[in-house]
């Protein structure tokens, strides 16, 4: 299992605004994964890219990968205040342990 | 909302105490794992089980022990608590052969062990 490093570590922006956060990890994946967390909560699955994938939406969420540069990134799109949470991606590979990086704290302000 | 329960939500307890954390799932998954996260950092893992009878320590080092007597139920045990032990303790659960490992989290337990 292998970490993802995400980037910028903290994002604040306007409601209304997108947001744009980064995923990178250094070894081959089968699938990568991202989460949301909410203040002292526990964490949210969002969105599951293929490795086959270039490309996956779900409602305001957009996500990339790119295997070549062996990273992904997370659009929010038309944010709200409750998009703010922290973000997390998950690379995973061969095995079914996830491992998390920091994430990135996300601040959507009204 | 995902199917797996997390108690107490909250605990303050004294040093040298036994506690447990209780977690259980309604989704009848096998794979269950248990994260520990200070306030604003990455989480660890601390223990995951496979099945029925089937304990494995995870990635950080850990002084408590996990049982799994049933499918549905991943109790967490802290024989003496300690000031450091004070951290969120989030349990989750998967069913790769249908889902490709996405993990559901139950809603935490913050510690804090004085």
């Amino acid at each position: 299992s292998q970490q993802g490093e995400e980037d910028p570590q903290a994002l604040s922006i306007q409601e209304g605004e997108n947001a744009t956060m980064n995923c990178s990890y250094k070894t081959s994946i089968n699938n990568l994964q991202w989460y949301r967390q909410n203040s002292g909560r526990g964490l949210v699955h969002l969105i599951l890219i293929r490795s086959n994938e270039r490309e996956k939406h779900s409602g305001r969420l957009r996500v990339t990968l790119d295997t070549s540069k062996k990273s992904s990134s997370l659009l929010i799109t038309a944010s709200r205040a409750a998009d703010t949470a922290s973000y997390f991606c998950a690379p995973q590979g061969g095995s079914e342990k996830l491992v998390f990086g920091k994430g990135t704290k996300l601040t959507v302000n009204p | 909302e995902a199917d797996i329960y997390q108690t107490p939500r909250y605990l303050v307890i004294g040093t040298g105490k036994k506690i447990t954390l209780e977690c259980s799932q309604t989704m009848g998954h096998d794979k269950m794992y248990w994260y520990q996260q200070d306030p604003g950092m990455e989480l660890h893992l601390i223990h995951y089980s496979y099945g029925v009878n089937s304990t494995e320590k995870g990635d950080l080092s850990s002084e408590s022990t996990v049982s799994r007597i049933r499918t549905e139920h991943f109790p967490l045990t802290l024989e003496s608590a300690r000031p450091s032990h004070t951290s969120q303790y989030l349990c989750a659960s998967s069913d790769p052969q249908r889902e490709y490992g996405t993990q559901y989290f139950g809603p935490g337990t913050r510690l804090l062990v004085l």
